[in-house]
């Protein structure tokens, strides 16, 4: 069983749409959570960090955890085109000693 | 947010030559680096745990004298690809994250793309 699952997508959208990116993880003792933003043949750059249940607004992205169901999720409004990417989710337990990545779900977000 | 810096951004090399990639902390010492891989279209795989002042971890199926790793200060990590062959094509991404903040975030530097002829 896999540390982190997530949906490959892709996940199509229009432009102003609402994304909804989801991602589940098997480890209870697991602490932090993030979602990056991965482009085609870049590194991947930090787009949200979530460490309590509920939710987590910056901007036009929200990130929603929730502990009991193993479950953390990436909102972003307004899509636009340039949101188009690989969006990863990572979770680590309390000494950040390890980092797990899932598989990454591609969004496309159309014009 | 901290910046991790890498060096080469992409290089080709023929078969049965070494590649030496620099991971560098440019605004922060970090005591521990993290090395990973990605193939295209595949998520980011670690390879191994680069400890400052001691051997690396690595990470299961990941051979130890293929992928020569060393953190000799704080700020850099060196992860040498040995014998390269086309198999080990691949994008390399190194990451810290900043001990004195402790949230946790992994920043990553800039990737190096591998080709191997």
């Amino acid at each position: 069983q896999k540390e982190v699952e997530q949906n490959s997508g892709p996940l199509s959208v229009p432009e102003g749409a609402i994304a909804s990116l989801n991602c589940t993880y098997s480890d209870r003792v697991s602490q932090s959570f993030f979602w990056y933003r991965q482009y085609s043949g870049k590194s991947p750059e930090l787009i949200m960090s979530i460490y309590s249940n509920g939710d987590k607004e910056d901007g036009r992205f929200t990130a929603q955890l929730n502990k009991a169901s193993q479950y953390v999720s990436l909102l972003i409004r307004d899509s636009q085109p340039s949101d188009s990417a690989t969006y990863l989710c990572a979770v680590t337990p309390y000494n950040f000693n390890k980092f797990y990545f899932g598989s990454g779900t591609k969004l496309n977000v159309k014009p | 947010g901290a910046v991790v810096s890498q060096h080469p951004s992409w290089v080709i090399c023929k078969s049965g030559t070494s590649v030496k990639i620099e991971c560098r902390s440019l605004d922060f010492q970090a005591t521990t680096m993290f090395w990973y891989r990605q193939f295209p279209k595949q998520s980011l795989m670690l390879m191994a745990t680069s400890n400052e002042g001691s051997k690396a971890t690595y990470e299961q199926g990941v051979e130890k004298d293929k992928f020569l790793i060393n953190h000799a200060s704080l700020t850099l990590s060196t992860l040498t690809v040995t014998s390269a062959h086309p198999e080990d094509s691949s994008f390399y991404i190194c990451s810290a994250r900043d001990p004195v903040v402790n949230t946790g975030e992994l920043f990553f530097g800039e990737g190096s793309r591998l080709t191997v002829l």
